[in-house]
């Protein structure tokens, strides 16, 4: 596609439930990249996937959050059991290599945990 | 990767150059500066990278003296809409960890 498409856009949860937030990055870009940004605040790395080699998940808070990019493309990010610091804004980037020039990001889902 | 040093916050008026100065101290030999620009309710978007000297594109210039540790983006001749949030990252070429402080809130004003 043109751009990193994220969605949903805006997600509203009862705290305890799963969510999945889903990513469709820029076609042939083998990068692609999950980040958490809280109000206010900076962004956090989660989770990296390269190709097909084994994700770098050490951005990633706890046990509760899984990641999986399927065919090199799609990916999903997963939160089991939400609690309400796990409101944020999850964004997803791609890039066509390991970021020299820079991350095309999406918009984010925006995460609310009721 | 280097830690960076920016302003939270600037403002500035309409049709002003502004120049926003970030500190690396402890930039490392293999690391580039990159800058990106983020609106309200959007992800950052990438606006220029550089090594050293000056890096100039369509929408900003990246100024690096030659000690590297600091840099600084001119934006020319703002508008309303460059209000945003810039970040400014430091690390090596392909690094996917960028660790993005609070950056710099730059408001325009009419």
């Amino acid at each position: 596609g043109a751009g990193v498409s994220q969605s949903p856009s805006n997600k509203v949860t009862e705290k305890g439930k799963d969510v999945e937030l889903r990513c469709d990055p820029i076609s042939g870009h083998t990068a692609l990249y999950w980040y958490r940004q809280s109000l206010g605040q900076g962004l956090e790395f989660l989770i990296y996937f390269q190709g097909n080699s084994a994700p770098d998940k050490s951005g990633l808070p706890s046990d509760r959050f899984s990641a999986e990019r399927t065919g090199g493309s799609v990916s999903t990010l997963t939160i089991q059991r939400t609690q309400q610091e796990d409101s944020a804004v999850y964004l997803c980037a791609s890039s066509s290599s390991g970021g020299s020039y820079g991350y095309t990001f999406g918009s984010g889902t925006r995460l609310t945990v009721v | 990767l280097a830690k960076t040093t920016q302003p939270i916050s600037m403002d500035s008026y309409e049709g002003q150059e502004v120049n926003i100065t970030c500190s690396h101290n402890n930039i490392a030999t293999n690391d580039y500066i990159t800058w990106y620009q983020q609106f309200p309710s959007q992800g950052p978007r990438f606006i220029i990278q550089g090594y050293k000297t000056k890096v100039t594109n369509e929408v900003a210039s990246l100024f690096i003296p030659a000690d590297r540790k600091s840099s600084t983006l001119s934006l020319p001749r703002v508008s309303l809409s460059d209000t945003a949030v810039y970040y400014c990252l430091v690390g090596p070429s392909g690094t996917y960890k960028y660790i993005f402080g609070t950056g710099t809130r730059l408001k325009v004003l009419a």
